[in-house]
């Protein structure tokens, strides 16, 4: 079984500065994927990054990368140079191969607030 | 290139009604992923549909069911509706069907309202 646990439940950040939100994860297979999607109020979920189990460098998508250290099981999200429009809730996800199939696992999400 | 579309995209039914939501995923994906999302809370896995069958299933009750079509739109079927099963349904499509970085993308949702 896996697991996600996204300990912040709300977030506070200064336009223009970077952001990190916290992801850690759990599972018994050697082979996952870790995601991270965006959910503004409207609804609906957007996808941000992806890094995989066996990638060797963090994954990078424009302003978000993602720091993944895999002993610590953790895959942090950073946001540089926040926006105003970067206010949402995230949620880590996480995707096991093999017999899990499509089934992606969901952190409880962090609301982030980005101030003027 | 057109996304994920739902429909409809709000509902309101009563306890003990039938409930039908659509789906079309993007444009070359053949897998559907459907989730339910509670609010306050992250997505929970219902259903994945690949090439039409069943490949995956949730914790949950035999009143939900799903299929997917030739063209590989789906349908997610809610029988005997609860005040429970109010949420959001979200359907996500993919290439693939057991691949770790296969990534889904989200449609914008149904929401469901059961008084």
């Amino acid at each position: 079984a896996q697991k996600i646990t996204q300990t912040q439940p709300g977030m506070f950040v200064q336009e223009k500065e970077a952001v990190t939100l916290d992801c850690t994860y759990d599972t018994s297979d050697p082979s996952y994927g870790l995601f991270w999607y965006k959910q503004p109020s409207s609804g609906e979920m957007i996808f941000l990054i992806y890094q995989g189990s066996y990638d060797q460098q963090n994954a990078t998508e424009g302003r978000y990368s993602l720091n993944f250290q895999k002993a610590r099981k953790s895959a942090n999200l950073v946001i540089s140079a926040s926006q105003l429009g970067d206010s949402a809730m995230y949620f880590c996800a996480m995707r096991a191969s093999g017999t899990s199939y499509g089934k992606l696992t969901f952190g409880q999400g962090t609301i982030l607030t980005v101030h003027p | 290139d057109a996304g994920v579309t739902q429909s409809p995209t709000h509902l309101i039914k009563t306890r003990g009604q039938q409930v039908t939501l659509r789906c079309s995923p993007i444009s070359g994906h053949k897998s559907v992923s459907w989730y339910q999302q509670v609010l306050g809370q992250g997505p929970q896995f219902i259903f994945q549909y690949y090439e039409k069958e069943e490949r995956g299933r949730g914790n949950f009750p035999d009143r939900f069911s799903a299929r997917q079509f030739p063209n590989y739109s789906s349908e997610l079927n809610v029988n005997a509706l609860l005040l429970g099963d109010s949420a959001l349904y979200l359907c996500a499509s993919s290439f693939l069907s057991n691949i770790a970085g296969d990534t889904q993308y989200f449609g914008p949702g149904t929401r469901l309202t059961v008084l």
